[in-house]
């Protein structure tokens, strides 16, 4: 079974350039999540989705930063232009579908994208 | 809203050893509870989860955590730390809604 699928997952770009990131979610989830981790500001979240309506995008820092999901099986993430402290890892991660009344709400990640921007 | 609090960012144990990585947390509602692993670039994986159950929970690699409510408490154990257990570690609540609050996060290592 396909987990969380990621691509690039490396990128280096220039300043100033375009640059997008791109997540396949597991088959039948719900969520989708966006996060980028860095040393000095750990774990955030950018944006959220469900099914495929952003509902949370308070993390995105500017906009420079957009997000899309035009399917439950796509999403990208991009930054016009970008900057050397975008410099980061981006996470893609997905949430199943709910089975009852309770949800688990247990996220699945991606391997995630190594962003350098110079 | 809900939060977490990771104690100490890093954590020494030697091979053998118990591992105990600790995490308070706050939740104005009975919350969901993780703890995720992170090796080295990977992503995060989820080892276990409170969903109001039992209050042990046992997850993979021989972890478990138990849910305290009276000191709202989710620490998480492991009776025998490995080589392997080196990894950086996450706690998170949820609120019952979609989103995940993380911790800072603490770096497990392990001594010979």
């Amino acid at each position: 079974d396909a987990g969380v699928i990621q691509s690039p997952r490396h990128e280096v770009t220039e300043m100033g350039q375009e640059v997008t990131l791109r997540c396949k979610p597991i088959s039948g989830h719900n969520s989708l999540f966006w996060y980028r981790q860095t040393m000095m500001r750990g774990l955030e979240l950018l944006i959220y989705f469900n099914n495929n309506v952003p509902i949370d995008d308070s993390g995105m820092p500017e906009d420079r930063f957009s997000a899309k999901m035009p399917n439950a099986s796509f999403s990208t993430l991009k930054i016009q232009p970008s900057e050397p402290r975008d410099s980061a890892v981006y996470f893609c991660a997905s949430s199943p579908r709910s089975s009852g009344v309770r949800q688990t709400y247990e996220q699945y990640f991606g391997p995630g994208t190594r962003l350098t921007v110079t | 809203a809900q939060s977490v609090t990771q104690l100490g960012s890093h954590v020494s144990v030697s091979e053998g050893a118990l591992v105990l990585l600790r995490c308070n947390y706050s939740s104005s509602v009975p919350p969901y509870l993780f703890w995720y692993v992170q090796y080295p670039n990977q992503g995060l994986q989820l080892l276990l989860k409170y969903t109001s159950a039992a209050t042990l929970v046992k997850g993979i690699n021989g972890f478990e955590a138990e849910f305290k409510k009276s000191e709202t408490s989710f620490h998480l154990t492991k009776p025998s730390a490995h080589m392997s257990d080196a990894a950086e570690y996450f706690c998170a609540v949820s609120d019952q809604t979609s989103k995940i609050i993380f911790g800072s996060g603490t770096r497990l290592s392990i001594r010979p």
